[in-house]
Order: C-alpha cells, then sequence, then structure tokens
C-alpha cells in the first residue's frame, strides 16, 4: 500500500500563504485510476475536502476554497503541493494528503492517508 | 453544515449492533453517486472502512457493513467491541454549487 508524508510549516501569520508538500512513497504516483488529494480537519470537527490532482495535473477545488486553492504536481517524482492562500484563524486545521481511488467507483475513496500535519494561523 | 447529515452519537454495550445512518438529498446520495465510509481513531488518520457503498477492503472486519437506499446510506456494526469506539465518516458526492466531495459532520460510537 501507498505510503504519504505530509511536510510545510505549521504555523503562518494571518494573510500569509500556506504551503505543503506531499511524498508518496513507490511507483503509484504516476499510475492511472488515482487522484492525489488534500483534506483537512479543523480541531474537533469533521473533515473537509480541499481538492485533488491526477498525475497529468488535472485539478479539482473544493468550491467552497477554489479563489484561494493550487494543488500541484511537486518538482521532485512522486511529490504534490497545495497552496492556500490568504489564510485566517478559520484555517487552522490538520491537514491531511491521501491517495483517491477511481478505478472501481463512481465516486473516488481515499484509499491510504498521511499522518496529517497540523497547521496554525495566528499572529 | 454539511450536505450529509449524521447523528454526532451513538452508543452501543460490548456485542450489540448500532447503525450510523449518512442522510443526503437528490444531488448527492440520491443521484446514484457512491458512497464511502471511514474511521478515525483518536489521534489519528481516517481509514477507509466501505467504499462503492459495501465493499470491505482486505483487512476490515466483516463486522461491518455497508448500504445504500434512495438519499440515505447505513454504517452498521455487529459484535461491537471496545477498539471501535472511534468517529465514523461518510462521503460522497454532491453536484449542486459547481459540484464537490462531501463528508458527513461524523458521528462517535462509544462503547458503553
Amino acid at each position: 500500500q501507498v505510503q504519504l508524508q505530509e511536510s510545510g510549516s505549521g504555523l503562518i501569520k494571518p494573510s500569509q500563504t500556506l504551503s505543503l508538500t506531499c511524498s508518496v512513497s513507490g511507483d503509484s504516483f504516476s499510475s492511472g485510476g488515482y487522484l492525489w488529494g488534500w483534506i483537512r480537519q479543523p480541531p474537533g470537527k469533521a473533515l473537509e475536502w480541499i481538492g485533488y490532482i491526477s498525475h497529468t495535473g488535472n485539478t479539482y477545488y473544493n468550491p467552497a476554497l477554489q479563489s484561494r486553492v493550487s494543488i500541484s504536481v511537486g518538482r521532485s517524482k512522486n511529490q504534490f503541493s497545495l497552496q492556500l492562500t490568504s489564510v485566517t484563524a478559520t484555517d487552522t486545521a490538520i491537514y491531511y494528503c491521501a491517495s483517491a481511488n477511481s478505478i472501481v467507483t463512481t465516486v473516488p475513496y481515499f484509499d491510504s492517508w498521511g499522518q496529517g500535519t497540523l497547521v496554525s494561523v495566528s499572529s | 453544515q454539511s450536505v450529509l447529515t449524521q447523528p454526532p452519537s451513538v452508543s452501543g454495550a460490548p456485542g450489540q449492533r448500532v447503525t450510523i445512518s449518512c442522510t443526503g438529498s437528490s444531488s448527492n446520495i440520491g443521484a446514484d453517486y457512491d458512497v464511502h465510509w471511514y474511521q478515525q481513531l483518536p489521534g489519528t488518520a481516517p481509514k477507509v472502512l466501505i467504499y462503492g457503498n459495501s465493499n470491505r477492503p482486505s483487512g476490515v472486519p466483516d463486522r461491518f457493513s455497508g448500504s445504500k437506499s434512495g438519499t440515505s446510506a447505513s454504517l452498521a456494526i455487529t459484535g461491537l467491541q471496545a477498539e471501535d469506539e472511534a468517529d465514523y465518516y461518510c462521503q460522497s458526492y454532491d453536484f449542486s454549487l459547481s459540484g464537490s466531495v462531501v463528508f458527513g459532520g461524523g458521528t462517535t460510537v462509544t462503547v458503553l
């Protein structure tokens, strides 16, 4: 099973840009049938989908965040990145990267997850 | 407020059967989009429990089962065990408002 690991800044100031990278183990990143996604979870709250990207660079974003979000394939092989601009305290959350299996279902499901990284927005 | 509604909490004694509902509408579950379920143990990342409404990934005990009907889906846990204490989330897709992957608000299962 693929393994994912998030990395990036854990504390950022309001109005700054959140930047995270997800490193994917193995050769599955370039495999068809998978999307590579970001999900976040504010402390004590529910999961929220941010978006995902295919290995060819096609992106799909949560409409509620679309104006501030960008997901891209990383410079290094097997990496993808998240940028969220103009952050506020409401963007404080654990951010997870995950692989989304789109092979056998009408809606992709997240079959492997990173451990998550807490990003706090505070001045 | 999620478009997929789950009860905030359910509880049961060891060995009992509990069910968690996930109620949607004609723009998501009712539009024949698949529903998936995740288990999140305290302090850990979510893990897929059921995909495609009723399929269990390898390694998931058959005590867990999923179903879907109309605009709702359900997760059942039979033979409840202490290790099942966790948060559970349903997930699907909603085509209204430009379309989006959506999660339910989550349900905390407590083993009495």
